[in-house]
């Protein structure tokens, strides 16, 4: 499984966007890049997934850099809510179906 | 529509004891899979069953079994507790033929600590 590096914890102010980093520089053509993220208490939620191009949902954005060996998660507004550990995966096409996690990066949004 | 359930929510067991985790996927979802998070890391996959046999299985020794039931809910079941099983085990369940594209639903997880 290719591996991901993310810094271990950031810190935000709410309202403010956030810019969540996650080097893959040994990327293969057929992974996909996931995010999740782990609120307290709860188990991981999905946020979004991209191949190449740049990807918009309701939760976030998913910027991905042009060679794809790093990609950036984009809180537009951050808020209370958003505060969790955030998981950068890579799953590749005809590969295991199963999520490898890393340790994440811990975001905390200061009101 | 309910999403993915586990109980027990909490338990407590000792060492060498038996334990058995119960998890109801996601409204029509048909696979099921177990991870175990202990504290401070992330999620590790434990294994995946799918049409009520076991698909992928990973580096968890075979104290760690499973099962699927014909209404694709599942059971975890681990043997001859060590303090080291102490974590939280999450349930995740998915549509297959989604592939890797797929999304995953998690559990809210059960806490286990081994005494």
């Amino acid at each position: 499984d290719a591996k991901t590096t993310q810094p271990n914890s950031m810190e935000s102010n709410e309202e403010e966007p956030v810019h969540l980093p996650c080097n893959h520089s040994t990327i293969s053509g057929t992974d996909y890049i996931h995010w999740y993220r782990q609120l307290p208490s709860q188990g991981p939620e999905y946020v979004i997934h991209g191949l190449t191009s740049n990807v918009n949902n309701r939760m976030a954005s998913l910027a991905i850099a042009e060679d794809r060996k790093s990609s950036t998660l984009i809180l537009h507004r951050a808020t209370l809510r958003d505060a969790a550990v955030y998981y950068c995966i890579l799953r590749r096409q005809g590969g295991s179906e199963k999520l490898v996690f890393g340790k994440g990066t811990k975001l905390t949004v200061n009101p | 529509d309910a999403g993915v359930t586990q109980s027990p929510t909490h338990l407590i067991k000792t060492r060498g004891q038996q334990v058995t985790l119960r998890c109801s996927p996601k409204s029509g979802h048909d696979t099921v899979s177990w991870y175990q998070q202990a504290l401070g890391q992330g999620p590790q996959f434990i294994f995946q069953y799918y049409e009520e046999e076991e698909r992928q299985r990973g580096n968890f020794p075979d104290r760690f079994s499973g099962h699927q039931f014909p209404n694709y809910s599942s059971e975890l079941n681990v043997n001859a507790l060590l303090l080291g099983d102490s974590a939280l085990y999450l349930c995740a369940s998915s549509l297959a033929g989604t592939g890797v594209t797929g999304e995953l639903f998690f559990g809210e997880g059960s806490r286990l600590t081994v005494l």
